[in-house]
């Protein structure tokens, strides 16, 4: 069973700190797919990225970027620079079929 | 890109009374259509499966019978919440996938259903 683990339940910085969430994941599969979401207070789910399993090259995008490790089992992500504006929820996700699965989330809030 | 357009985005509904959520992709054809259950502050669950012209695959858990889903096309699924009640009062959200797509899988906006 796939299983994706975000232990961070809340962080909170000010801005223009950098700040980490983690993630770790469970799955038995070789070929599979992790992603990263936004979800802003309004609800929806912002696509951020996505990785499959055969690429462990780390990517940035702006401010945002993300640490795959497959040794470790963990697709990190990583704001540099945070603003007020990246205060959301943040949410792993894992799919290794059809399906996709998704962490707790993690809640950040980024103060003035 | 591709966009899932889900309606209606709030619904506040009576105790024992049906709700219909439509979960529709605009710009691609869905033969897989996956909704989920967010209850507040937590993580989203998926609730089911469904594949266009068959039945819906339930995650263990969920009730087939009170959450009925349709996918009776490749463009359109719904979800009916049936007899409602207080505890069904969630933020429900669907996704799509199409035939030969797999990432990233297409969200739509999502339904905050309240049941008074």
């Amino acid at each position: 069973a796939q299983k994706v683990t975000q232990a961070q339940t809340e962080i909170s910085v000010v801005e223009k700190e950098d700040v980490t969430l983690d993630c770790v994941y469970e799955t038995r599969d070789t070929t599979y797919y992790l992603f990263w979401y936004k979800q802003p207070p309004s609800g929806e789910l912002v696509f951020l990225i996505r990785r499959n399993s055969f690429d462990e090259q780390n990517e940035i995008s702006g401010r945002y970027s993300w640490n795959f490790q497959k040794s470790t089992s963990s697709f990190n992500f990583t704001i540099t620079a945070s603003q007020v504006v990246d205060s959301a929820v943040y949410f792993c996700a894992l799919s290794e079929a059809i399906d996709m699965r998704f962490g707790a989330g993690t809640r950040l809030t980024v103060k003035p | 890109g591709a966009v899932v357009s889900q309606h209606p985005s709030w619904v506040i509904c009576k105790s024992g009374t049906s709700v219909k959520i439509e979960c529709r992709s605009l710009d691609f054809q869905a033969t897989t259509m996956f909704w989920y259950r967010q209850f507040p502050k937590q993580s989203l669950m998926l609730m089911a499966t469904s594949n266009e012209g068959s039945k819906a695959t339930y995650e263990q858990g969920v009730e087939k019978d009170k959450f009925l889903i349709n996918h009776a096309s490749l463009t359109l699924s719904t979800l009916t919440v049936t007899s409602a009640h207080p505890e069904d009062s969630s933020f429900y959200i669907c996704s799509a996938r199409g035939d030969g797509q797999f990432i990233p899988l297409h969200f739509g906006n999502g339904t905050r259903l309240t049941v008074t």
